[in-house]
């Protein structure tokens, strides 16, 4: 059965301090690897697709890296404009293009 | 990416009403829209899969009687949830697959308030 974990649940960082969230996972025949930002009372806000082990992506301070069981996304010297729910799911071969979602990772960054 | 609408954005209903709500695809024509719920503090749940001129696809545990999907044309997808009960108070969120990247695009959400 496909299965996505994100972990920390909850990140706190004050302004400027970088880290990362984590995105574990298994799937049948990975099609890709997706993150989402949301913030409260919208909906995800699509970020970055991975496709393959060794591939990253980066946008502003967001960098996302991706290997066969794993996913994270780098944040570099966050703003308070960042804190946000961070969502990874993942589409598998065996799914007919549905995304399985992680449970999420909010971020909250301090000035 | 694609642009994703979705109405209303709020909506309260008293237990037993039945509520529409509908989900465009702005920007391209969409064979396959999807429909989530979310319930606070908690992440996306997939209902079902909407496909344009057929039949929906429901997730396992997903009532089909009970939230009918319509997908009449290439741009418009509504979920109707009937008798509503204030457990299907949640965040109903659709997204469209352009089809080529295999990733989704998300409308902006609905909240549904059963009282």
């Amino acid at each position: 059965e496909d299965q996505v974990t994100q972990s920390p649940e909850a990140l706190r960082l004050q302004e400027g301090e970088s880290s990362s969230l984590n995105c574990s996972y298994t799937v049948s025949g990975l099609r890709g690897l997706f993150w989402y930002r949301q913030d409260p009372g919208k909906g995800p806000e699509f970020l970055f697709t991975l496709y393959s082990a060794g591939e990253e992506k980066e946008k502003e301070r967001l960098k996302a890296t991706l290997t066969k069981k794993e996913s994270f996304l780098h944040i570099t010297a966050p703003k308070p404009e960042d804190s946000a729910t961070y969502l990874c799911a993942v589409s598998g071969s065996s799914n007919t293009g549905k995304l399985i979602f992680g449970q999420g990772t909010t971020l909250q960054v301090k000035p | 990416g694609a642009v994703v609408s979705q109405h209303p954005s709020r909506v309260i209903c008293k237990s037993g009403t039945s509520v529409k709500i509908e989900c465009r695809s702005l920007d391209f024509q969409a064979t396959t829209m999807f429909w989530y719920r979310q319930f606070p503090k908690q992440s996306l749940m997939l209902m079902a899969t909407s496909n344009e001129g057929s039949k929906a696809t429901y997730e396992q545990g997903v009532e089909k009687d009970k939230f009918l999907i319509n997908h009449a044309s290439l741009t418009l997808s509504t979920l109707t949830v009937t008798s509503a009960h204030p457990e299907d108070s949640s965040f109903y969120i659709c997204s469209v697959d352009p089809g080529q990247w295999h990733e989704q695009y998300f409308g902006p959400g609905t909240r549904l308030t059963v009282t």
